[in-house]
């Protein structure tokens, strides 16, 4: 199993510029999530997803979209990049709202 | 009000001995989980232990274990025998709710960074 994956694993983005981040699990997990990282800081969850076709925000959705068209797959997007979203961002999945969340290896932003 | 607080930016060990991080948590939930993710340098999260608000025996793996104190809302974690290798950042993280509708209620402290002294 190749667990969680994410693409890509650095990016520099230009003000206004729009990107996908890419993550997928193999595991069969029904929860995924999309979280963010500020340096020096805990991490904020962003989206969430409960099953493909349920998505629901976060403590941090503005500026972000995201998708569940699979069970595997879990794409974040950033529409008009902003310096503020500069960060790191972390994929996760777990079996269930309750278990223990495996995460990518994330993904680090930069916006100039 | 912040969910889980940790109170210590950064702790000192030697190495081979034992160490405790804080962790308190806020929630009117009886239903709730609590978990400590490791974070090394290298960036990736690492799950260390899980402790569900009605388990009634404090949750061990390995050389972690969790000091639960339900009525004053703290998980601590113990690190016993500590290693060079722990030298991470440590985060507690709470998930509250009951049944299977709480995703969106999973919260992070903001860690504290652990060194481990030869």
């Amino acid at each position: 199993n190749a667990g969680v994956t994410q693409t890509p694993k650095f990016r520099i983005l230009k003000i206004g510029q729009s990107m996908t981040l890419q993550c997928a699990q193999d595991m069969n997990h029904n929860y995924m999530y999309w979280y963010r990282q500020d340096p020096g800081m805990g991490l904020k969850l962003i989206y969430y997803s409960v099953g493909a076709g349920i998505t629901d925000k976060g403590e941090v959705p503005n500026g972000y979209n995201v998708s569940r068209s699979t069970t595997e797959d879990f794409p974040l997007r950033l529409e008009l990049a902003a310096p503020s979203q500069t960060s790191v961002y972390f994929c996760a999945s777990s079996f269930g709202g309750s278990g223990e969340q495996f995460f990518g290896p994330g993904t680090r932003l930069t916006v100039l | 009000a912040q969910k889980i607080t940790q109170t210590q930016p950064g702790m000192f060990v030697q190495e081979k001995e034992a160490v405790t991080l804080d962790c308190t948590y806020d929630t009117s939930d009886q239903s709730y989980g609590l978990f400590w993710y490791k974070q090394p340098s290298s960036g990736e999260m690492i799950f260390l232990i899980y402790q569900g608000s009605y388990d009634e025996q404090n949750a061990t793996e390995g050389r972690y274990s969790l000091n639960f104190q339900k009525a004053r809302k703290s998980a601590n974690l113990v690190i016993s025998a500590s290693q060079l290798g722990d030298s991470a950042m440590y985060f507690c993280a709470m998930r509250e709710g009951q049944g299977d509708n709480y995703g969106q209620n999973f919260v992070f402290g903001p860690g504290t960074r652990l060194s481990v002294l030869p």
